[in-house]
């Protein structure tokens, strides 16, 4: 069975500091990967996504994440981080042709100080 | 563009009380629509998924259950709520099985 692991639940940082989110998965077929960033009381919001092709991902707000099938890992990075970035960042897989069903890891509150 | 919408935003409900949450998508047809449950201090479990009308996969057996009376509508049901059914409730549709977008969520609190 796949499973999600982030290894970290709570992540302080100070503001414009580099940060990184880490996320490992297991399974034994390929997978489809990502991250998705949840402020409080609210829905879920899709940050970025590792369908194929280049293993380094990018969002639009300075996000990014890099798959590594041999460590099978997709941890997120941000060199600078602001505090409208504290939130709550969920990463998920995927199983190609199961329905999209995701699987999502327990979650890291990346909490940013000033 | 896509907006997908969720009610009540909010809702307190005793043990026992029968439960109906909405979901409905506008600007897509035949979207792939789910519902996930998160709770407490935890990650998003999957309850239901449907690829069509009248199509429903459970994922996880329970007193909750789910139709999808039209193609862009999802509802999620109980007959009976219990305690452990409080939790936030999230909806989400995609254009395809690798594409989700979620829905603001329904907060439940059973007493």
């Amino acid at each position: 069975a796949q499973s999600v692991t982030q290894l970290d639940s709570q992540v302080p940082v100070f503001e414009e500091a580099p940060v990184e989110l880490r996320c490992n998965y297991s399974s034994s077929v390929s997978v489809y990967l990502f991250w998705y960033v949840q402020y409080p009381n609210q829905g879920l919001q899709l940050l970025l996504k590792y369908l194929s092709g280049s293993t380094l991902v990018e969002s639009i707000n300075g996000f990014e994440a890099e798959f590594n099938k041999s460590q099978t890992s997709f941890h997120l990075r941000k060199p600078s981080v602001h505090i409208s970035d504290t939130a709550e960042y969920f990463c998920a897989v995927t199983i190609y042709n199961q329905g999209g069903k995701l699987i999502f890891g327990q979650g890291t509150e990346l909490s940013v100080k000033p | 563009s896509q907006t997908i919408h969720q009610w009540p935003a909010t809702l307190v409900q005793p043990v026992g009380s029968p439960l109906s949450l909405e979901c409905t998508v506008e600007g897509t047809s035949n979207p792939n629509l789910y519902w996930y449950r998160q709770a407490a201090g935890r990650g998003l479990q999957l309850l239901f998924y449907s690829v069509g009308i009248g199509q429903i996969s459970s994922e996880v057996p329970q007193n909750l259950s789910a139709s999808r009376p039209q193609d862009r509508q999802f509802i999620l049901s109980s007959k009976k709520l219990l305690l452990s059914d409080s939790g936030f409730y999230l909806c989400a549709w995609g254009p395809s099985a690798y594409e989700q977008y979620f829905g603001p969520g329904t907060r439940l609190t059973v007493t």
